[in-house]
C-alpha cells in the first residue's frame, strides 16, 4: 500500500525557515516524482516543484522559485520541502503527492501558521 | 499559465441524483504526445485530495464506475451518478499537459 506520511503543524515567526518532511513506503521511491503543493484556507491548490526521487532533480513553478528548496533522503525515501523568509502570505497547508503525470497519492498535509 | 475554469461554483443534489460539473481550460490539453493529462480530485472536508480520473476518462484504482470523465481540447466534464453521501465535498479538476500543473478553482458539491 502506497503512504506518504507528512511532517506535523509548524507555527513559525515571520522571516523564518521550516523544513517539511514526507516519508513515503509502498513503493519504489526513485522511480517516481514527488510534488508539494500548497493550498491556502478556502482557496485553490498551487504546484510548487516537484522532485525526482533517483537523481534529486528538480522542477519549480516560477513563482515559488527563491522560497521552497526541494530535496530527497533515497535512503529513507523522504522527501522534504524548505521554505524560507516566511510571511504570513506562507500560511497554508502544504501536501506532498507523488507525481506520475497526474497525482495519485497524497500525504495528509500539513498546516504551517506564520505568526509573531 | 495554463488557466482551468469550473463551473458552478457549488452545486446541490439530492442523494441518487446525478450532477454533472464543467471545466474548461485556457489552452489545448493535448500533449505533444498525443495523452490529454485533464484530471480530476475530489476534497472531503479535512482530508486531503483524491484522485478519481485521470487522462481525461480514466478510473483510478477503486473508483466507483458512477463517476465518469469525458471531454477534449479545453472542454472537460465529470458525471457522478447515483450520488451518495460520502461524494460530497470539493471537485477540483487539474491539468498536467503543460508547466507548472494548474488547477480549477473548485466545484462544491452539498445535499439539497
Amino acid at each position: 500500500e502506497v503512504q506518504l506520511q507528512q511532517s506535523g503543524a509548524e507555527l513559525v515567526k515571520p522571516g523564518a525557515s521550516v523544513k517539511l518532511s514526507c516519508k513515503t513506503s509502498g513503493y519504489t521511491f526513485s522511480n517516481y516524482y514527488m510534488s508539494w503543493l500548497k493550498q491556502m484556507p478556502g482557496q485553490n491548490i498551487e504546484w510548487i516543484g516537484n522532485i525526482y526521487g533517483g537523481n534529486g532533480g528538480t522542477g519549480y513553478n516560477q513563482k515559488f522559485k527563491g522560497k521552497a528548496t526541494l530535496t530527497v533522503d533515497k535512503s529513507s525515501s523522504t522527501a522534504y520541502m524548505d521554505l524560507s523568509s516566511l510571511t504570513s502570505e506562507d500560511s497554508a497547508v502544504y501536501f506532498c503527492a507523488r507525481d506520475g503525470d497526474y497525482f495519485d497519492y497524497w500525504g495528509q498535509g500539513v498546516m504551517v501558521t506564520v505568526s509573531s | 499559465d495554463v488557466v482551468m475554469t469550473q463551473t458552478p461554483v457549488s452545486l446541490s443534489v439530492s442523494l441518487g441524483g446525478q450532477v454533472s460539473i464543467s471545466c474548461r481550460s485556457s489552452q489545448s490539453l493535448v500533449h505533444n504526445n498525443g495523452n490529454t493529462y485533464l484530471s480530476w480530485y475530489l476534497q472531503k472536508p479535512g482530508q486531503s485530495p483524491q484522485l478519481l480520473i485521470y487522462k481525461v476518462s480514466n478510473r483510478f484504482s477503486g473508483i466507483s464506475d458512477r463517476f465518469s470523465g469525458s471531454g477534449s481540447g479545453t472542454d472537460f466534464t465529470l458525471k457522478i451518478s447515483r450520488v451518495e453521501p460520502d461524494d460530497l465535498g470539493v471537485y477540483y479538476c487539474g491539468q498536467g499537459t503543460q508547466y507548472p500543473p494548474t488547477f480549477g478553482g473548485g466545484t462544491k458539491l452539498e445535499l439539497k
